[in-house]
C-alpha cells in the first residue's frame, strides 16, 4: 500500500484566496483525521471522519475551514478565505478501527504558506 | 479526558538506552497507550502500543505500571537518526463514534536530541 496520500505536498497562496488540501487515506481504513501543525499549537486535530460521515469538528478553527469525505477513498480541507495565520503544516491520518486500539497512519503533510 | 504530561526535552548519547515517561493520571479503562515518533518535515509515525504491563517489539519497548497512571517507552542503544519528537498518546477508538476525540491529544511531545 502507498500509504495516506496527501497533495500538494506545498501550497503559496495569497490572502483571500481558497485553499484546498486533499487526501487519500489507506484502503481499507474507516477514520480518516485532518491535523494541524504549527510551532505555537503543536499537533491540533481539526475534524475527523468514521466512514465518510464527519464525527467531530469541534477543533475547525471557524467557519473558513470545512472538510469533506465524498467517499471512502477521498477527502478535502479547505479553507476559504485563507489568511496568513492559517499557515501551517497540514496532515491528514487515517486509521482501522478494531475496538481498543489506535494506530493512526500520517500522510505527509501539506505545509501551507498564504502570505 | 486522559491528558498527558511528558518532559519536554531530553538529550542522550549514541549508544545508550533512553526512557521517556509520560503520565497519563485519568487513564480510562478501554484506553491503550501509544507512542508516536515525528522527523522533521514528516508526518508522526506509529512506535509502539500497548495496554498494560510490557510490549517489546523490534524498535522498542514500551512498559506500563498495573495502575497505569503514566508508561515509559524504552529506545535501547540509541543513534543519531533517533532525534525526533515523540509523543505519547492515550486513548480509545471505540469512543470515537460517541465524538470523544479530544482524548487523541497529542500534546506537545518530547524532542530527543542524540548527541555523537
Amino acid at each position: 500500500d502507498a500509504g495516506v496520500i496527501q497533495s500538494p505536498r506545498h501550497e503559496v497562496t495569497e490572502m483571500g484566496q481558497e485553499v484546498t488540501l486533499r487526501c487519500k487515506p489507506i484502503s481499507g481504513h474507516d477514520y480518516l483525521f485532518w491535523y494541524r501543525q504549527t510551532m505555537m499549537r503543536g499537533l491540533e486535530l481539526l475534524i475527523y471522519f468514521n466512514n465518510n460521515v464527519p464525527i467531530d469538528d469541534s477543533g475547525m478553527p471557524e467557519d473558513r475551514f470545512s472538510a469533506k469525505m465524498p467517499n471512502a477513498s477521498f477527502s478535502t480541507l479547505k479553507i476559504q478565505p485563507s489568511e496568513p495565520r492559517d499557515s501551517a503544516v497540514y496532515f491528514c491520518a487515517s486509521s482501522l478501527s478494531g475496538g481498543g486500539a489506535d494506530t493512526q497512519y500520517f500522510g505527509p503533510g501539506t505545509r501551507l504558506t498564504v502570505l | 479526558l486522559a491528558k498527558t504530561t511528558q518532559p519536554i526535552s531530553m538529550d542522550s548519547y549514541e549508544g545508550q538506552e533512553v526512557n521517556i515517561t509520560c503520565s497519563h493520571n485519568n487513564i480510562a479503562t478501554n484506553d491503550y497507550i501509544t507512542w508516536y515518533q515525528q522527523f522533521p518535515s514528516q508526518g508522526p509515525r506509529f512506535i509502539i502500543q500497548g495496554y498494560k504491563t510490557k510490549v517489546t517489539n523490534e524498535v522498542a519497548s514500551l512498559f506500563i505500571p498495573a495502575d497505569r497512571k503514566s508508561s515509559t517507552l524504552s529506545l535501547p542503544r540509541v543513534s543519531l537518526s533517533d532525534t525526533a519528537v515523540y509523543y505519547c498518546l492515550v486513548g480509545d477508538m471505540d469512543g470515537l463514534l460517541s465524538g470523544s476525540a479530544r482524548q487523541l491529544t497529542f500534546g506537545s511531545g518530547t524532542q530527543l536530541t542524540v548527541l555523537p
